[in-house]
Order: C-alpha cells, then sequence, then structure tokens
C-alpha cells in the first residue's frame, strides 16, 4: 500500500522557474526522503527530514515537512533542463526503522 | 568499479520459466532490498534483508524468493515467471547507520 501521494503527478515549467512537489502520508513516521529518478535510471537520493524538523536546504532544493497536516513539499529553485526527472517521496515509518513507502511520483519537465 | 550493480539490465522470458536477477554491493552494507516498479504504483518492496542469512517479506512476496548468503550478493528469483511480473525490478542497499537507501540502475523484466 502506498503511504505517500505525490501531488501533482506531472508538471512542466520553463527552466529558470520554481518547481513544487506535494507529497501526503498517512501514518506518523520517523523521516521523510525525496528522490529523483531520471529516465531509464535507478533512483538517487536527494534529502531526508526527520520528524522533528520543519525544513531543510540541500543547494537549490528546499523541503519542508508539516507532521500536522501529514505532509511535505519539495521546491526546486531555478530549474534546469537536467532537472528533468520523476521525484519521489519515501517515508520511514515510526514502527519500522528499514522500510520505505513509496509514493507514485511525480514526472518533473523543464521546457528550455 | 565501487557500487552497487544489477544483471541483467534486459530480460525477456516466457510464462512458466525460471528467472534470476542478480544484485552485487561492493560496500558491505547491511541491509539490502528489492523492489520492483509499475506504473502508477510508485516502487514496491519486494523482499529485504538485514544482513547475510536474514531476509524477511516486503509488501508483495508471492511468486518470489530471494537468498544471502554472502553480504554483498543478494539474488532474486522468479520461480515460475507470470506476465504480471513484466516490471522494473531495482535493487538497493544502505548501511547501518543510514537511512538513505542506494540504488542499482534497474532490470528491465519482460514476460511473455
Amino acid at each position: 500500500s502506498q503511504q505517500g501521494e505525490e501531488d501533482p503527478q506531472a508538471l512542466s515549467i520553463q527552466e529558470g522557474e520554481n518547481a513544487t512537489m506535494n507529497c501526503s502520508y498517512k501514518t506518523s513516521i520517523n523521516n521523510l526522503q525525496w528522490y529523483r529518478q531520471n529516465s531509464g535510471r535507478g533512483l538517487v537520493h536527494l534529502i531526508l527530514i526527520r520528524s522533528n524538523e520543519r525544513e531543510k536546504h540541500s543547494g537549490r532544493l528546499r523541503v519542508t515537512l508539516d507532521t500536522s497536516k501529514k505532509s511535505s513539499s519539495l521546491l526546486i529553485t531555478a530549474s534546469r533542463a537536467a532537472d528533468t526527472a520523476s521525484y519521489f517521496c519515501a517515508t520511514v515509518r515510526m514502527d519500522s526503522n528499514y522500510q520505505l513507502i513509496w509514493g507514485a511520483g511525480t514526472k518533473l519537465i523543464i521546457k528550455p | 568499479d565501487a557500487g552497487i550493480t544489477q544483471s541483467p539490465r534486459y530480460k525477456i522470458t516466457e510464462t512458466g520459466r525460471q528467472v534470476t536477477l542478480m544484485c552485487h554491493q561492493t560496500w558491505s552494507h547491511s541491509y539490502m532490498f528489492w523492489y520492483r516498479q509499475d506504473l502508477g504504483h510508485g516502487l514496491r518492496l519486494i523482499y529485504y534483508s538485514a544482513a547475510a542469512d536474514i531476509t524477511d517479506k516486503g509488501e508483495v512476496p508471492d511468486g518470489y524468493v530471494v537468498s544471502r548468503s554472502k553480504t554483498e550478493n543478494f539474488p532474486l528469483t522468479l520461480e515460475s515467471a507470470t506476465r504480471s511480473q513484466t516490471s522494473v525490478y531495482f535493487c538497493a542497499s544502505r548501511p547501518d547507520w543510514e537511512e538513505t537507501q542506494y540504488f542499482g540502475p534497474g532490470t528491465r523484466l519482460l514476460v511473455l
């Protein structure tokens, strides 16, 4: 069963614009992670935010977590063509320290 | 090369045949995972392993068998392939001290 639900399913923006993706989940979590998947490739970890954190930055990435709403957002600023990929959120439940539960992903297309 | 590799990268087989997908990691990570990725489902955990000789079922284990006699290898066997097992299979690993998972490049399996 999916824990995370990403929104939107697909997003197409112009290069240079900001891209925001959202993730909602159902149960209490230990942490939430975002991964990127380029077409035909494996997933690459982007950022991890713990349940006691509200915001985290990594380069052009900004992640927020609202545990009261059971939701997270990933913001990519100043998007580039190379950011074209699918983005997935994954949660680690409080009752499990190793199982990631995945959403279906947001497909991001950056138009040059 | 160091990292996590999967073989074969592409496989076509017929219904009823046995197929083994290989996963090898050079980091000596304790945990290893097998996922399948289907359109609209994100990643679903098939089996995982916390150490050599320790394996456990994930969300969708039916029709699959795993073994882990050595830390670095985690083969996944489809005992009698079915069309519904057509998918992209990803292997991942992580060390004890980290919650990030590291993914292989995937195996695309087509069952005719």
